[in-house]
């Protein structure tokens, strides 16, 4: 089956990186997203990765992918507090025909000033 | 260009009664997603329509359907409301099925007392 595990929480300080870690047991996994929630909104993407790169940057997000170990981490330069919120991992399974999204429960990203 | 808009924004019913939800994709996008967030289970799919076809169903009771009109604008409907249904229940919208990049709306909150 699929799974999506994440941390719940992270806090930073203002101008530090953030990290959030996020594995998944799908192997046939084609997208790995990241999606950001504040308060009382829906999902912003914010940016995904295909399964056979190893890397993609956009601005201050990084993202890594360790397929081996499928691994997928979110790096957010200069954080900043208006990067508060709650950041989900999702898996979309290479099913040709279907869009479904796997998400993590969610990790908490605190930015204090 | 317009996002994916849900309609209403919040809603109060009560047990047993029914409810009928509206999410309107972006302009183009013919493919709809549903998806059920609460804070025990997290995000969960529920179903996916493209060209007023269902293609894929999560794992809800029949009491959860949806459908989905010639101008891609969807509808999902729940009878007999139980407690539990309280959630936020978000669309996304793709330009086609199996569409790598789906955009969500900022949902509907369902309270049900």
């Amino acid at each position: 089956g699929e799974d999506v595990e994440q941390s719940l929480f992270l806090s930073v300080r203002e101008g530090d990186s953030s990290v959030i870690n996020c594995t998944y047991t799908d192997s046939s996994s084609t997208y790995l997203y990241w999606y950001k929630q504040e308060p009382g909104a829906g999902l912003q993407l914010l940016t995904y990765i295909f399964s056979n790169m190893d890397m993609k940057q956009d601005q201050r997000l990084t993202v890594l992918l360790n397929k081996k170990d499928k691994h997928l981490s979110l790096r957010i330069a200069d954080t900043q507090t208006g990067d508060s919120a709650i950041y989900f991992c999702a898996e979309s399974m290479a099913i040709v025909g279907y869009s479904t999204l796997t998400f993590g429960k969610g990790t908490m990203l605190l930015v204090s000033p | 260009k317009a996002g994916v808009t849900q309609t209403p924004r919040y809603l109060i019913k009560t047990r047993g009664q029914q409810v009928t939800l509206s999410c309107s994709p972006i302009s183009g996008h013919r493919s709809v997603s549903w998806y059920q967030q609460t804070p025990g289970q997290g995000l969960q799919f529920l179903f996916e329509y493209f060209s007023e076809t269902q293609r894929n169903k999560g794992n809800f009771p029949g009491r959860f359907s949806g459908r989905q009109f010639s101008n891609s604008r969807s509808e999902m409907n729940v009878s007999t409301l139980e407690l539990g249904d309280s959630a936020l229940y978000l669309c996304a919208s793709s330009w086609r099925e199996g569409d790598n990049e789906q955009f969500f709306g900022p949902g509907t909150r369902l309270t049900v007392l």
